[in-house]
């Protein structure tokens, strides 16, 4: 079973501040690794997916990196606001087929006004 | 366009008895895939579907039983519930293809006593 893991688990900041997250997965086998952002009592949504080594992503003041030989991936929120509070999820997808992802437990992240 | 679309949302079971969670999406998407989430784990893969008329094992398929008579449709069958299922359970569906992104349900809360 592949472990993927996401650090830390949960975090609290004030509003304004910048902030990341960390995904580290298996750097062999490697086919995407994918970002959802959840909100309690919503479904998870996506906030990126990422296929290639150096890959950055950008979505408003949220952004992403990927390092596949090493195996992480960094998640940035730049001035943070009170509805950037939710849990971040990465998912590491191995293969082609049957998109089987593995999911890290998640960051929890409150804003705080 | 409802995406997808899980039903019930909350669910008390007794031990020994048995239910189908539903699920279905309007996106033509092929694979379909049921997650389970439990406090400080990741989503955890139960069963999924490439396509109609095929199904597999995930990581904790025990108890479970699935089947895609149609590419919109992907209930998930609890045989005989136990109280080591109480969990919310999630479905999701994806195109396919290195850069597309899963889509998931709202949830279903699901308690056994």
């Amino acid at each position: 079973i592949l472990n993927v893991e996401q650090s830390p688990q949960s975090l609290h900041v004030q509003e304004g501040d910048s902030t990341n997250f960390t995904c580290s997965f298996p750097s062999s086998n490697f086919y995407a690794l994918h970002w959802y952002r959840w909100e309690t009592a919503k479904s998870p949504e996506a906030l990126f997916v990422m296929t290639l080594n150096g890959d950055e992503k950008k979505k408003g003041r949220i952004s992403a990196t990927l390092n596949t030989k090493e195996g992480y991936s960094y998640l940035y929120i730049k001035g943070s606001q009170p509805e950037d509070s939710a849990t971040y999820l990465c998912a590491f997808d191995e293969d082609n087929y049957g998109q089987n992802f593995v999911f890290g437990p998640g960051t929890r992240l409150s804003v705080l006004p | 366009n409802a995406g997808v679309t899980q039903t019930p949302k909350f669910q008390v079971l007794k031990t020994g008895q048995s239910m189908t969670l539903q699920c279905a999406q309007d996106m033509n998407h092929e694979y379909m895939s049921w997650y389970r989430q439990d406090p400080g784990m990741g989503l955890r893969l139960i069963h999924y579907s490439v396509g109609a008329g095929i199904t597999d094992q995930g990581e904790v398929p025990n108890g479970y039983n699935v089947s895609r008579s149609t590419t919109e449709d992907f209930p998930l069958r609890l045989l005989s519930a136990a109280p080591s299922q109480t969990s919310v359970y999630f479905c999701a569906s994806t195109l396919g293809g290195r850069n597309t992104e899963a889509f998931f349900g709202q949830g279903t809360r699901l308690t056994v006593v």
